[in-house]
């Protein structure tokens, strides 16, 4: 079994603050690394699909960056909005794609 | 319909009941997937299909039964289910990979069918 770890679990962010939080993956047998928002009441919806150490992509206000070698990826959003609320899973592809418990972040007015 | 969709969204269902979940995607891709969600877990892959052909069973129960009659369509079938079966079930599809893992592609997700055993 693999161990896809997120943290923190949830947070507040206070609209227009900026926040990170992590995904942590094994690092050997890497091949991707995927990014996804999950919305209430909504399907998940793919923010990013990263392959290479060293990686960053941007989406918007939303950005991540990817560390193979340490086996860690950091999802970053400026000036969070209250449509930012949502909660964030991250997915470790190595032969097979294992999803992370997901971050909730909750934006307040 | 655009997307991924999902029957029912929502299912009631007893331990002796059949039923079937069915996904349709209109994205022409030619992989899909079936998750199941339960409380407080992780999203867990249940089953891979890749051109119409199973790919990956992760150790699922028999009493789930998957079929892929095209590339288009997906169903679960289910029966004498358990309390413990209780979960949110989400359909994805995504673009097929030649000589690589499938799920290296982004996945395209219905809104689920969430479902109940009593």
């Amino acid at each position: 079994i693999l161990n896809v770890e997120q943290s923190p679990q949830s947070l507040h962010v206070q609209e227009g603050d900026s926040t990170n939080f992590t995904c942590s993956f094994p690092s050997s047998n890497f091949y991707a690394l995927h990014w996804y928002r999950w919305e209430t009441a909504k399907s998940p919806e793919a923010l990013f699909v990263m392959t290479l150490n060293g990686d960053e992509k941007k989406k918007g206000r939303i950005s991540a960056t990817l560390n193979t070698k340490e086996g860690y990826s950091y999802l970053y959003i400026k000036g969070s909005q209250p449509e930012d609320s949502a909660t964030y899973l991250c997915a470790f592809v190595d032969y097979k794609l294992s999803f992370g418990a997901g971050t909730t972040v909750t934006v307040r007015a | 319909e655009t997307g991924v969709t999902q029957t029912p969204r929502h299912l009631v269902m007893g331990m002796t009941n059949k039923k079937s979940l069915k996904c349709e995607q209109h994205l022409g891709h030619n992989a899909m997937y079936w998750y199941k969600q339960s409380a407080k877990k992780p999203l867990e892959l249940m089953f891979v299909y890749n051109f119409k052909e199973q790919t990956e069973n992760n150790s699922v129960p028999s009493r789930f039964s998957p079929e892929c009659p095209n590339s288009s369509h997906l169903f679960l079938h289910l029966h004498t289910l358990q309390p413990e079966d209780s979960a949110l079930y989400l359909c994805a599809s995504s673009q097929e990979a030649v000589g690589t893992s499938i799920q290296y592609n982004e996945q395209f997700f219905g809104p689920g069918t969430r479902l109940t055993v009593l």
